[in-house]
């Protein structure tokens, strides 16, 4: 099973909102991470979890707060966006090993739209 | 100097030909090697990775890696229509990053 799943697939905020994404996978994955992806345009990294632990964080601006409750899940928290972070907001997860394999699978993407 | 860098082609290939994607890295001491699928508004679907020199088959898709040359390529043979998507090669340079290229898209016309 490489599923990972994201919660909600669509979301329209207005710059004054809160809201948070939501990420989740069951194969047992230590690494995961957050990508934000305009239309064609690769995925950039924004941050990465480690067991747990924030490992990178990609100079990400603060109105973005990630957050990793346990080794399956993972939310972005989002406050006071601009209407410059609409996006596709992706999330991945891989084992950690020490020679560097790390093939990452993606969940299906959250559409992002701040008005 | 980018990263990866890849042709943005479009690359438009008729079906039932081979479809050859390219990709060239800068960092010499990359040792993971990654082709993405990405259809249009869906997310990157890992479909081969290659680890060692030489060539890596599964299915209708062959990897080929030469570090020396710091070149990636994938071979989609018998191309069909439901191959038409963006391509992305992605590299890990080390710790946990994998770095993507511009990705290419390919168009296979019937």
């Amino acid at each position: 099973d490489t599923e990972v799943t994201q919660t909600p697939k669509h979301l329209v905020m207005g710059m004054t909102n809160k809201k948070s994404l939501k990420c989740e996978q069951h194969m047992g994955h230590r690494a995961m991470y957050w990508y934000k992806q305009k239309a064609k345009k690769p995925p950039e990294l924004m941050f990465v979890y480690s067991y747990e632990k924030l490992s990178i964080n990609e100079s990400v601006p603060s109105r973005f707060s990630p957050e990793c409750p346990n080794s399956s899940l993972l939310n972005l928290h989002l406050h006071a966006l601009q209407p410059e972070d609409s996006a596709l907001y992706l999330c991945a997860s891989s084992q950690v090993r020490g020679t560097g394999n790390y093939e990452q699978y993606f969940g299906p993407g959250t559409r992002l739209t701040v008005t | 100097q980018k990263e990866v860098e890849q042709n943005s082609g479009p690359l438009s290939v008729p079906e039932g030909a081979i479809a050859s994607l390219n990709c060239t890295y800068s960092d010499r001491g990359s040792q993971s090697f990654f082709w993405y699928r990405q259809y249009s508004g869906k997310s990157p679907e890992l479909i081969m990775s290659i680890y060692s020199n030489g060539d890596k088959e599964d299915g209708r898709f062959t990897a080929q890696l030469n570090k020396a040359s710091q070149y990636v390529s994938l071979l989609i043979r018998d191309s069909q229509p439901s191959d038409s998507a963006t391509y992305l090669c992605a590299v890990n340079p080390g710790a946990s990053k994998i770095i993507f290229g511009s990705g290419t898209r390919l168009s296979i016309r019937p």
